[in-house]
């Protein structure tokens, strides 16, 4: 199993520009997240999702969207980068939101937005 | 709001054990206790989870206080790579609406001294 994936590793983006965050997991988990980390702080959630086709808000989600066609499948999409979305981001999936699974995480993107 | 309190650093020698404490005084009975780990420029890991019962697996142990409202994460010989920032969650029992995303505080940075 290749777990958890992320492309791409590293991006710029310049203000206004719009790009997809790719996240991609090989477990059939159903569900997935994702978060953002800015500088010395822990992550915050932007979206999850529980199942295709079902999504929902997190902490943080102005400036993102996303969709889940598939169970493998989870982009973010950044509609018009700024600046103060500059931050690592991190996708992870669980097989399900219980608690008694754990969640794994990608390796993330480290975004930069000038 | 995070649920939990973690000191914001501690320090460890290596090849001693380390306890890493946990509050969460307002859990619910239907609340696991989540630990994860978040090594330098990478995402982060999971290490271990409970609900009421003292765990343990190949990476560490987790002793959860009778009344539930602490826990802690005992590493039981540290090495220079166990050095990373320690998350504790609560991630409630079942899928459906929001309690079941894992909600990340500060952590606690643990450095280990050779």
């Amino acid at each position: 199993n290749a777990g958890v994936t992320q492309t791409p590793k590293f991006q710029v983006l310049k203000t206004g520009q719009s790009m997809t965050l790719q996240c991609a997991q090989d477990m059939n988990h159903e569900y997935m997240s994702w978060y953002r980390q800015d500088p010395g702080m822990g992550l915050r959630l932007i979206h999850y999702s529980v199942g295709a086709g079902i999504t929902d808000q997190g902490e943080v989600p102005n400036g993102y969207n996303v969709s889940r066609s598939t169970t493998e499948d989870f982009p973010l999409r950044l509609l018009s980068a700024a600046p103060s979305q500059t931050s690592v981001y991190f996708c992870a999936s669980s097989y399900s939101q219980g608690g008694v699974y754990e969640q794994y995480f990608g390796p993330g993107t480290r975004l930069t937005v000038t | 709001d995070a649920k939990t309190t973690q000191p914001n650093s501690m320090e460890s020698n290596e090849e001693e054990p380390v306890h890493l404490p946990c509050n969460h005084s307002t859990i619910s009975g239907t609340d696991y206790i989540h630990w994860y780990r978040q090594l330098p420029s990478q995402g982060p890991e999971y290490v271990i989870h409970g609900l009421t019962s003292n765990v343990n697996n190949r990476m560490a142990s987790l002793a959860i206080a009778e009344d539930r409202k602490s826990s802690t994460l005992i590493l039981h010989r540290a090495t220079l790579r166990d050095a990373a920032v320690y998350y504790c969650i609560l991630r409630y029992s079942r899928s459906g609406g929001s309690q079941g995303n894992l909600i990340f505080g500060k952590g606690t940075k643990l450095s280990v001294k050779p």
